[in-house]
This record gives structure tokens, C-alpha cells and sequence, in this order.
């Protein structure tokens, strides 16, 4: 079974400042690997996702991640972070059948 | 754009009471998903169905039952609401095996 770990339940930066969220993940079979985001009383939307081929991955709002097979993660990461990116962040990891598993979340603030 | 949506932004219910929570997505999706969400917790699965009228218990199911008459709509039953199911509901929809896309989420009270 496969099963996600994120990094610090909580994570602050400055704006302007590098973001760095961080995934691992336990996967018996070639993961398909997702970060989500989770603005404040919404749903999940997809920020990015690997499935196969090249290894880093480029998202919306300037986000991208890197599989790192021998290392077994996936860290979200954004050169510059903007007030607008403080929100609730999510790995996922899917086994290709029916389960996709569930990091526990970051939480990401921004100061001024 | 995918859409799935969900009945109620937000509701209150009193302990013993039956709920219904109804999610609805357009894209034709075999797979449907039902989670909830708590602090600290992340996202825990109830109740999954691949297909009308087929459902699996996730890793929570217990107090929980669902619903897929038609394909497009999921719908999750708290048959007598407890306090310890005060919660966020959220609803997701996939095709194959890639990504999912999720409701905007019910945030359920119960007295």
C-alpha cells in the first residue's frame, strides 16, 4: 500500500522568499504523484502532477516539483511566494487503480 | 472544465438526525469518491464506486453509507448524525486512474 508523508504540518515564508513544501511517499509500483492546493472553505484543485517521462513538473501559479526516485519524494517548490499562494497544500499518491492516498497537509502563510 | 458540485455549502443537523449529502459531477466519470477532512488529519476516505450502483468502503466507512443510482451522482447517508461527524465532506470525481477533481466541500455541524 502506498501512503504519503508531508513535511511540517505548517510552514511560513516572507513574500518574495522561496516556497519549499516537502513529500515523500511509499509506493510499490511506479507512483503517479499530485500536489493539490485548498484555498480557505473550497475545494482541491490540482496545482500539478507526474506520471511519467520528464521529472520535473511544471504547475500553475509558478509551481513545480521534482520526482526524485531515489530519494522517493516529490517537494513543491516556487522561486518567488506571493501573498495569494497562502493556502492549504496537498501530496497525493496513486497506485494507478482506485487508491489515491492523502498527505496530511501543509499549511502555508505569507507574511508581508 | 470538469464540474462537481455539492448540495450544501453548509449544514446543521441535531444527533440522531438521517443526512443526505449529494455530489454531482459532469464529465462522465466512472469513479466517485467520498472524503472528509479534519485538522491535522488530512483527507480520509469513506466510500469510493467505480461504477452505478458498485461501492467500497474506504478506510472510514463505519456510520456512513452511499448511494449511486446513475452515474453521475454520489450521494453519502449519515443514517443517525453524531457529534464526532462534525466535519468537512468532500466529493471527488476521476476517470481512469489520473487525476481527481473535487467539489467546493460541505461543512457539516452537528449539535
Amino acid at each position: 500500500a502506498q501512503s504519503v508523508t508531508q513535511l511540517g504540518s505548517h510552514v511560513s515564508v516572507s513574500e518574495g522568499a522561496l516556497v519549499l513544501l516537502r513529500c515523500n511517499y511509499s509506493s510499490s509500483v511506479p507512483p503517479y504523484l499530485f500536489w493539490y492546493v485548498q484555498y480557505p472553505n473550497q475545494g482541491l484543485q490540482l496545482l500539478l502532477k507526474y506520471t511519467t517521462g520528464a521529472t520535473l513538473v511544471k504547475g500553475i501559479n509558478g509551481f513545480e516539483a521534482e520526482f526524485k526516485k531515489s530519494e522517493t519524494s516529490f517537494h513543491l517548490t516556487k522561486p518567488s511566494a506571493h501573498m495569494s499562494d497562502a493556502a492549504e497544500y496537498f501530496c497525493a499518491v496513486s497506485d494507478r487503480n482506485n487508491d489515491m492516498r492523502f498527505g496530511a497537509g501543509t499549511r502555508l502563510t505569507v507574511k508581508p | 472544465d470538469v464540474k462537481v458540485t455539492q448540495s450544501s455549502r453548509y449544514l446543521v443537523k441535531r444527533t440522531g438526525e438521517k443526512v443526505f449529502l449529494e455530489c454531482v459531477q459532469d464529465m462522465d466519470h466512472e469513479n466517485m469518491f467520498w472524503y472528509r477532512q479534519d485538522p491535522g488529519l488530512g483527507l480520509r476516505l469513506i466510500y469510493f464506486s467505480y461504477d452505478v450502483k458498485m461501492k467500497e468502503k474506504g478506510d472510514i466507512p463505519e456510520g456512513y453509507s452511499v448511494s449511486r443510482e446513475k452515474k453521475e451522482r454520489f450521494s453519502l447517508i449519515l443514517e443517525s448524525a453524531s457529534t464526532n461527524q462534525t466535519s468537512m465532506y468532500l466529493c471527488a470525481s476521476r476517470g481512469g486512474w489520473e487525476t481527481q477533481y473535487f467539489g467546493p466541500g460541505t461543512r457539516l455541524l452537528v449539535l
